[in-house]
């Protein structure tokens, strides 16, 4: 596609459910990203992805995250158990490579949990 | 740990007032200072890379300059369509962190007419 795509755009789940966020990116990418944004704040790193290989965790806030890209493209944002503190705007990006490639951010998935 | 701090956090210009953005950074080995552009609802939208001091890119209005601790954004006549919140974003040296950006919290400019 021409850009990075997420869905849903926003998600309202009750406290304790799973919720499930999809990101498409750029077609030909081999580096995709996940970023957590709180309100009035910038974007923080969450996890990297090259190719289907997870490189990179260090950012999840906690083991009710999980991420994967099992063929290399779509990759799936999974939050267990939510709690209010999981509200937040999550940004996938991707680009080409990495090494001070450009990256691509989509729309995001705004997330609240009531 | 890498810090950016972005100064001021929100700024208010008349349409055609001319200002600048500061970033200011802290990261070991710099690989390359990003600046982003977000609009209310939407994801951050690319504008620069800078990779080494001394260095400048212009795009329209904007004007990204950048030294060994800070990066500057002009914004020269400002119109209201400039009106966003500005993201700096530096990435650090090295094969094994070259990926992550460490993000500022960003300048929320506002343009009136």
């Amino acid at each position: 596609g021409a850009g990075v795509s997420q869905s849903p755009r926003y998600k309202v789940a009750k406290r304790g459910q799973d919720v499930a966020l999809r990101c498409d990116p750029i077609s030909g990418h081999v580096s995709l990203f996940w970023y957590q944004q709180a309100l009035g704040q910038g974007p923080e790193f969450l996890t990297y992805f090259q190719n289907e290989a997870q490189l990179d965790k260090s950012g999840l806030p906690s083991d009710r995250f999980f991420a994967e890209r099992p063929e290399g493209s779509v990759s799936t944002l999974k939050i267990q158990r939510t709690q209010q503190e999981d509200s937040a705007v999550y940004l996938c990006a991707s680009s080409f490579a990495t090494g001070g490639n450009t990256i691509y951010f989509g729309e995001g998935s705004w997330l609240t949990v009531v | 740990e890498d810090q950016v701090t972005q100064s001021p956090e929100a700024l208010r210009l008349q349409e055609g007032e001319s200002s600048s953005l500061n970033c200011s950074y802290t990261v070991s080995g710099l690989r390359g200072l990003f600046w982003y552009r977000q609009d209310p609802g939407k994801g951050p939208e690319f504008l620069f890379t800078l990779y080494s001091a001394g260095e400048e890119k212009e795009k329209e209005r904007l004007k990204a300059t950048l030294t060994k601790k800070e990066s500057f954004l002009h914004i020269t006549a400002p119109k209201p369509e400039d009106s966003a919140t500005y993201l700096c974003a530096v990435s650090r040296g090295g094969r094994s962190n070259d990926y992550k950006l460490s993000f500022g919290a960003g300048t929320t400019v506002t343009v009136r007419a």
